[in-house]
């Protein structure tokens, strides 16, 4: 049973580019949630998608934007990359977090030059 | 919004001995989950207990949630328990995890 797989592991973008990350969930999940994790920092939440719309958001700019598909799985689009979205994006899916709470997958370091 | 607190931030052991890794909420939470980060960045998942105590192996945590605090007890540590211990906290009515700042181990052979 594949858990939450992320691509790709790592990234490398010049300041002012985009880029797209991917998230498959973990089988059975339908809830897809998206970290920011920075050098020595706890993972920030950034937003949730649950029925392929945005249910939740985080205290992060319009240039984070993101998308669910039909099959669970999910995107998530940085715009006009700063030095400082340099970080670690954790994907993170779950059922019933009532009662299960969530599964991370290895994440996406993602370095901005 | 709820503030998670993480108790020792470092903490460097010899292997065989025990820990106690605590974490204090601010808030009532519906969702409590300690993780370990390995060296490669996931995040594993060690226990979903917003409430009780489970135990798994040589781990086991304890969450008290009227009095906001949860633990987490690793026994007879090995240099593979080495990495950052993150408690993460869920409050009704969000969806989104709160962590703490983490509590660095490392066990020395």
């Amino acid at each position: 049973d594949a858990g939450v797989t992320q691509s790709p592991t790592h990234l490398i973008k010049t300041r002012g580019q985009q880029v797209t990350l991917r998230c498959s969930p973990k089988s059975g999940h339908d809830t897809v949630s998206w970290y920011q994790q920075a050098l020595g920092q706890g993972p920030q939440f950034i937003f949730q998608y649950y029925e392929e719309e945005e249910r939740q958001r985080g205290n992060f700019p319009d240039r984070f934007s993101g998308h669910q598909f039909p099959n669970y799985s999910s995107e998530l689009n940085v715009n006009a990359l700063l030095l400082g979205d340099s970080a670690l994006y954790l994907c993170a899916s779950s059922y019933d977090r009532i009662n299960y709470g969530y599964t991370f997958g290895s994440g996406t370091r993602l370095t901005v030059v | 919004g709820i503030q998670v607190e993480q108790s020792p931030p470092d903490l460097i052991l010899q292997e065989g001995a025990n820990s106690t890794l605590r974490c204090n909420f601010s808030d009532s939470v519906n969702n409590l989950q300690w993780f370990h980060q390995n060296p490669w960045g996931q995040l594993i998942n060690l226990f979903y207990i917003p409430s009780g105590t489970k135990q798994n192996g040589r781990l086991s945590a304890t969450t008290v949630a009227t009095e906001r605090y949860s633990l987490l007890y690793i026994s007879s540590s090995q240099t593979t328990d080495s990495g950052v211990y993150f408690c993460a906290v869920g409050q009704g009515g969000s969806e989104k995890l709160v962590f703490g700042k983490g509590t660095k181990l490392t066990v020395n052979p």
